[in-house]
């Protein structure tokens, strides 16, 4: 059974600051998607990793993947506030389903 | 916009009543999927699709059923709804092309008393 790990649950962060959330799965998958939620708010799709060594960005959000270790890293660069959310890895478990981690709320503070 | 639709948006219903949970495409996507979402559980499948009348089970279907007899809706039923299934669903879609990245529904907060 795949299992999905997320780190931190919660991060509280300054404003300009750098953090990395950890996404860490179980089994062999070579397939990884972010998703961000807003509060009260659906999900959407933030980036798709579709092979080790993947790396995408997208304004001050970095993801990459490693599959020989099984981790994911979603990289905040300066954060600023229009960047707090929850953001939730996904590892595609096969036949069209994925297994989401338990996600990570972010807080971004003045 | 994936043009995905979920009715009701809210509903309050009585415990042991059945209840259904209406999920809606516009574009004819193969793959769907309902979701469950708790505080410190992220989201969790219930069951998803894969094709019209092709449907399997997810880590959390106990005591939920569905069914798919038109590509563009997929059902979500509670037989006997209990307060345990008071949750925020989610029907989400996968255009499948190349990757299974999923375009979720705006959700439906059912609360069972």
């Amino acid at each position: 059974e795949l299992k999905v790990e997320q780190n931190p649950l919660f991060l509280s962060m300054q404003e300009g600051k750098n953090y990395t959330i950890y996404c860490n799965y179980s089994t062999t998958s070579d397939r990884l998607y972010w998703y961000r939620q807003d509060p009260g708010k659906s999900l959407e799709s933030l980036f798709v990793l579709l092979s080790n060594g993947a790396v995408k960005q997208e304004g001050r959000l970095m993801a990459s993947l490693d599959t020989k270790a099984r981790l994911s890293t979603l990289h905040i660069t300066a954060a600023v506030h229009d960047l707090s959310a929850t953001y939730f890895c996904a590892v595609e478990a096969g036949n069209g389903k994925s297994t989401f981690g338990d996600g990570t709320t972010l807080t971004v503070k003045p | 916009d994936a043009g995905i639709t979920q009715s009701p948006r809210h509903k309050v219903t009585e415990t042991g009543t059945p209840v259904t949970l209406r999920c809606h495409q516009t574009e004819n996507h193969r793959y769907m999927y309902w979701y469950r979402q708790d505080p410190g559980h992220g989201l969790r499948l219930i069951h998803y699709s894969y094709g019209v009348k092709d449907t399997d089970k997810g880590e959390v279907s106990d005591g939920y059923s569905v069914s798919r007899s038109k590509t563009e809706d997929f059902l979500l039923t509670l037989e006997s709804a209990t307060s345990s299934q008071t949750s925020v669903y989610f029907c989400a879609i996968s255009i499948d092309l190349g990757s299974y990245e999923q375009y979720f529904g705006p959700g439906t907060r059912l609360t069972v008393t």
